[in-house]
Formats: C-alpha cells, structure tokens, sequence
C-alpha cells in the first residue's frame, strides 16, 4: 500500500512566522505535489516536483516555496504566513501517468 | 485557461437513491478523467477514465466518459450513509501527472 505522511494534522501558527510543513511518501515515486483545499474552490496545485532538487509553480506559488532535498521528501514552506493561507494542505505523490496518492492533510491556522 | 467544473456542489438524497454527479472539463491536451472520494481526510482514488464510452464499475459506483462532450458521470445506485462525501473530479494533463480539480460535490445521505 501506498503511504504519504504528513508532519502534523493541525497547526496554528501566528502572522509572520515561518511555516514548513513535511511530507514523506515511501513508494519511490518521482513526482511530489502540494495543493491546497478551500471550500468551493477545490483542490488548487501551489507546487510540484518531478526529481529531486527539481520543482515547478502550481497555479498559486505565490507565497510558498518549497524543497526538494531527497526522492521520499518534499516540503512546503511558508517564509512569513498570513491570514489568508489559512487553509487545508495536502501533499501528493505519483508516477507516470497513474493517479496520485494523497496524504491525510495539514489544516493550518494563522492567526 | 484549464478548467474543470462539478455539479452540483452539494446534494443530500435519502438512503437507497440513486445520485449522478457531472463533470465538465476543459483541459489542454487531456489525457485521462480521475474521480476521488473524500470523507474526513485524504482523497482516495476511485476511477480513471481515459477511453471514451467505456463504463467502469466497482461495486454501487460507477462512472463513464464522452470525450466528444468532454464531460463525466459518476453513479452511486442504492445510497449508503457510507457513501456521505465529497467527490472530487480531475483533468489529467497528457505527459504529466499535473491534475486540475473542479470544486468537488458535497454529497450528504440521510438515513
């Protein structure tokens, strides 16, 4: 069976603070996703990862970096959280063109 | 701009109903159709559809897509409570994994 963690389940964290957020997956897959979840817009794509050290923008990068260090890792990273990031985190990863197996998710609290 | 649309957003039917949920999409060199269920946590994968006309099944569900129309459905026959969760439908991009999700459809079954 395929597993992807993610470091925490909830987080709360105040305006400015750096954030990062973990996750792990143990399949060996190339390619590691990070979305984001608010209600009535869906999933949206903020980053992903082909390789390591390799990443590409989402269709909303803007206030998020990330780090792609080793195969199994990928972390998301928040260098000052706002209000507005407050929101449900999910990671993924994937290979080929087979679906994409998610984590359990990270619902982040700025406050 | 790629895009995909889900209706309706929510949808609360009685045990036993029979419930379709639509996807609409339109997605630059499309490849494949993914439908995800989400109950409290992470997204698990349900069906991916690439061959237009060619209904998939398993157990109650079920789902199909026009590729002409550029739509999918998915059917849930004789509705469990279990069944209570939001679904999620996704565009895949040919040569890549990178998914584009609609808004997802709250479903809700009454006993």
């Amino acid at each position: 069976d395929v597993k992807v963690t993610q470091s925490s389940r909830y987080l709360v964290k105040r305006t400015g603070e750096k954030v990062f957020l973990e996750c792990v997956q143990d399949m060996d897959h190339e390619n590691m996703f990070w979305y984001r979840q608010d209600p009535g817009l869906g999933l949206r794509l903020i980053y992903f990862s082909y390789d390591v050290k390799m990443k590409e923008k989402g269709d909303i990068p803007e206030g998020y970096s990330v780090s792609r260090e080793k195969k199994e890792r990928f972390s998301l990273i928040l260098e000052s959280a706002s209000t507005n990031q407050t929101s449900m985190y999910l990671c993924a990863s994937g290979e080929g063109s087979d679906t994409q197996y998610f984590g359990p998710g990270t619902r982040l609290t700025v406050l | 701009e790629d895009k995909v649309v889900q209706s309706p957003l929510s949808l609360v039917v009685h045990e036993g109903d029979t419930v379709t949920l639509n996807c609409s999409y339109e997605v630059t060199n499309f490849r494949s159709l993914l439908w995800y269920k989400q109950e409290k946590k992470a997204p698990t994968f349900l069906f991916m559809l690439t061959s237009s006309g060619i209904e998939k099944k398993s157990g109650r569900l079920s789902s199909i897509l026009d590729k002409k129309e550029l739509f999918s459905i998915l059917n849930i026959t004789a509705t469990q409570t279990g069944d209570s969760a939001v679904y999620l439908c996704a565009g895949q991009i040919q040569g890549a994994q990178k998914l584009v999700f609609g808004q997802g459809t709250r479903l809700t079954i009454n006993p």
